[in-house]
């Protein structure tokens, strides 16, 4: 059973545009965080939500959690080829006693210059 | 930035031979974890460690077996490698920060057997 459903599987986009990434579960998280991950590499965290509700800006990235903490968005204003990569969430799960993060399927981004 | 190390980068290696993936990190954290990784696929947990001599298999059965002898450092061992096993293997450690978990990996080891 997969807990942690990301949409889109793949994004194509020219530079300038805007997108959002979407995360989303069945279960409540306990927290919610999203990684990147460059060809080669390991992921690298951008952000941690842990309330619902909660809006988080990071420069051209805004990461919303949903009020009930079962899903959660990112939002990427202006792209840039830079943000081409891997987009991952990884969840914490109040209700099944995981003692590890989850991680989701990704969303494949792909940034034209 | 994170300091936490994977060798070797890249293994290509034959049928029944036996390997050793190396995992250290210097950043005195006690919880570590191995992901395994297809090519653009999600992250699949196999083994995690809250500290020495305490480990756990991860959600996708492995093969693969590990051990935790001292906080820094944090193996996987396959005793015979097999096709099967061939994909990315990234691990990380993590420290609590504002009541989760923050997670710096490695760089990864990619794994070819012939």
């Amino acid at each position: 059973t997969q807990l942690l459903e990301q949409s889109p599987q793949f994004l194509s986009i020219q530079e300038g545009e805007n997108l959002t990434v979407y995360c989303n579960s069945s279960s409540v998280f306990s927290s919610l965080q999203w990684y990147r991950q460059e060809p080669g590499e390991g992921p690298v965290l951008l952000a941690t939500v842990v309330t619902g509700g909660e809006v988080k800006k990071l420069k051209r990235l805004t990461f919303q959690f949903g009020d009930a903490r079962k899903d959660s968005s990112l939002h990427i204003t202006a792209a840039q080829p830079g943000d081409t990569g891997l987009y991952l969430c990884a969840g914490g799960f109040e209700d099944t006693g995981r003692r590890a993060l989850t991680f989701g399927s990704g969303t494949r981004l792909q940034v034209q210059p | 930035e994170a300091d936490i190390y994977q060798t070797p980068r890249y293994l290509v290696i034959g049928t029944g031979k036996k390997i050793t993936l190396e995992c250290s990190q210097t950043m005195g954290h006690d919880k570590m974890y191995w992901y395994q990784q297809d090519p653009g696929m999600e992250l699949h947990l196999i083994h995690y460690s809250y500290g020495v001599n305490s480990t756990e298999k991860g959600d996708l059965s492995s093969e693969s077996t590990v051990s935790r002898i001292r906080t820094e450092h944090f193996p996987l061992t396959l005793e015979s490698a097999r096709p099967s096993h061939t994909s990315q293997y990234l691990c990380a450690s993590s420290a609590p920060t504002g009541g989760t978990e923050k997670l710096f990996f490695g760089s990864g080891t990619q794994l070819s057997v012939l």
